[in-house]
């Protein structure tokens, strides 16, 4: 069992549309959550960091964590044809430690 | 900012030559790199962490006679594919992480480097 599992995908909405992406994880160590976004051909992006449990917004993004549950989410509001792109989860037990990344969840948002 | 790049950004080489990928930091100094590579649709596969001045850390199942990495400043890392075959054909992203806290003690990535082997 990977330690990391993402949903997989792909995902497609139309412009406008609330967006959910989701990981779940095995290891309860896990303290730092990050969300990377990685267009086509392109490195991947930090877009949210967050530790410990709990909601963490920037913009029309907002990072929730449940560490009961070992699950975490990024929504997307008000989606845009921008953000379609591949979306991975990483988290890690420590700040100096190495992050394990899901497999990632393509987006394609529709105008 | 925190910008890393990668040079070249796309290689093409015959098989059983040797193929070298830089990743600079571009505005700030990064202790620590990694290495990836990642397959299509597949998620990134960390293959090594170097730190500056000291040997690279290679992770189980990655041959480190074959990839080569350097890290002899605080703002370069080399990896060298040495005797390339078509199965070392990828996608390969270094990053870059920078001393302090919170979010700027964070990974950032290169743009990556797409290698293939003929």
């Amino acid at each position: 069992q990977k330690e990391v599992e993402q949903d997989p995908g792909p995902l497609s909405v139309p412009e406008g549309a609330i967006v959910s992406l989701n990981c779940t994880y095995s290891n309860s160590a896990f303290q730092y959550f990050m969300w990377y976004r990685q267009y086509s051909r392109k490195g991947p992006e930090l877009l949210m960091y967050t530790y410990s449990s709990g909601n963490k917004e920037d913009g029309r993004f907002t990072a929730q964590v449940d560490k009961s549950s070992k699950y975490i989410s990024l929504f997307i509001r008000d989606s845009q044809p921008s953000d379609s792109a591949t979306y991975l989860c990483a988290m890690k037990n420590t700040n100096a430690g190495k992050s394990t990344f899901g497999d990632g969840t393509t987006l394609t948002v529709k105008p | 900012g925190a910008v890393v790049s990668q040079h070249p950004s796309r290689v093409i080489c015959k098989s059983g030559t040797s193929v070298k990928i830089e990743c600079r930091s571009l505005d700030f100094q990064a202790t620590t790199m990694f290495w990836y590579r990642q397959f299509p649709k597949k998620s990134l596969m960390l293959m090594a962490t170097s730190n500056e001045g000291s040997k690279a850390t290679y992770e189980q199942g990655v041959e480190k006679d074959k990839f080569l990495i350097n890290h002899a400043s605080l703002t370069l890392s080399t990896l060298t594919v040495t005797s390339a075959h078509p199965e070392d054909s990828s996608f390969y992203i270094c990053s870059a992480r920078r001393s302090g806290g919170g979010p700027t003690y964070e990974q950032y990535f290169g743009p990556g480097t797409r290698l293939t082997v003929t």
